[in-house]
């Protein structure tokens, strides 16, 4: 079955330093990627996705997230974290001919 | 503003009670899902809906139903309500799981 795995359930760094939120699926073929953040007491907000064009994807609050194929990764990055980053982070992919499975979730906690 | 509209966003119920968890959508989207969000488990699928008229399982369906009569509208129905249908529901909508959901703020639910 395919899946996707979260390294680490909550995270924490300091304002001003890089934030680096790791997923890693499983699938045969490049799948969709996607990054969500929650915040308390919120629904999910796409933050980026992949779709086979540009590895590097841009998305909103300075986040960005690079596919890596051969590492079957789509890790999430932002360089330097502020305290409204505060958040819970879904990754989720969507395998094939499948529906959507989202990770358990990241939950980032910054530092003053 | 255009969006996901969940209602009620907080319910209290008691064992073997029944209810209707109400989700609307503004934004003309074919699709439309159902999630309940518990700790430490992320989002999991219940019900889904790839337009009027159509509806399948999730990986977590025992215990709920619903019906698409409408492109805007996805009601999810507790039949008999237990505890371990105490959680966080999310509904959300898209033109496709390969574009994104858009999510709403959620209903709180607790079954006593």
């Amino acid at each position: 079955a395919q899946s996707v795995t979260q390294l680490g359930s909550h995270v924490s760094v300091s304002e001003g330093a890089l934030v680096l939120l790791r997923c890693n699926y499983s699938s045969s073929v490049p799948p969709y990627l996607f990054w969500y953040v929650q915040y308390p007491n919120q629904g999910l907000q796409l933050l980026l996705k992949y779709t086979s064009a540009a590895t590097l994807v841009k998305g909103i609050n300075g986040f960005e997230a690079e596919f890596k194929k051969s590492e079957t990764s789509f890790h999430l990055t932002k360089p330097s974290a502020h305290m409204s980053d505060a958040a819970e982070y879904f990754c989720a992919v969507i395998p094939r001919d499948d529906k959507i499975i989202f990770g358990k979730g990241t939950r980032l906690h910054i530092l003053p | 503003n255009a969006g996901v509209t969940q209602t009620p966003k907080f319910q209290v119920l008691k064992t073997g009670q029944s209810m209707t968890l109400q989700c609307a959508q503004d934004m003309n989207h074919e699709y439309m899902s159902w999630y309940r969000q518990d700790p430490g488990m992320g989002l999991r699928l219940i019900h889904y809906s790839v337009g009027a008229g159509i509806t399948d399982q999730g990986e977590v369906p025992n215990g709920y139903n619903v019906s698409r009569s409408t492109t805007e509208d996805f009601p999810l129905r507790l039949l008999s309500a237990a505890p371990s249908q105490t959680s966080v529901y999310f509904c959300a909508s898209s033109y496709g799981d390969w574009w994104g959901y858009t999510f709403g703020s959620g209903t709180r639910l607790t079954v006593v």
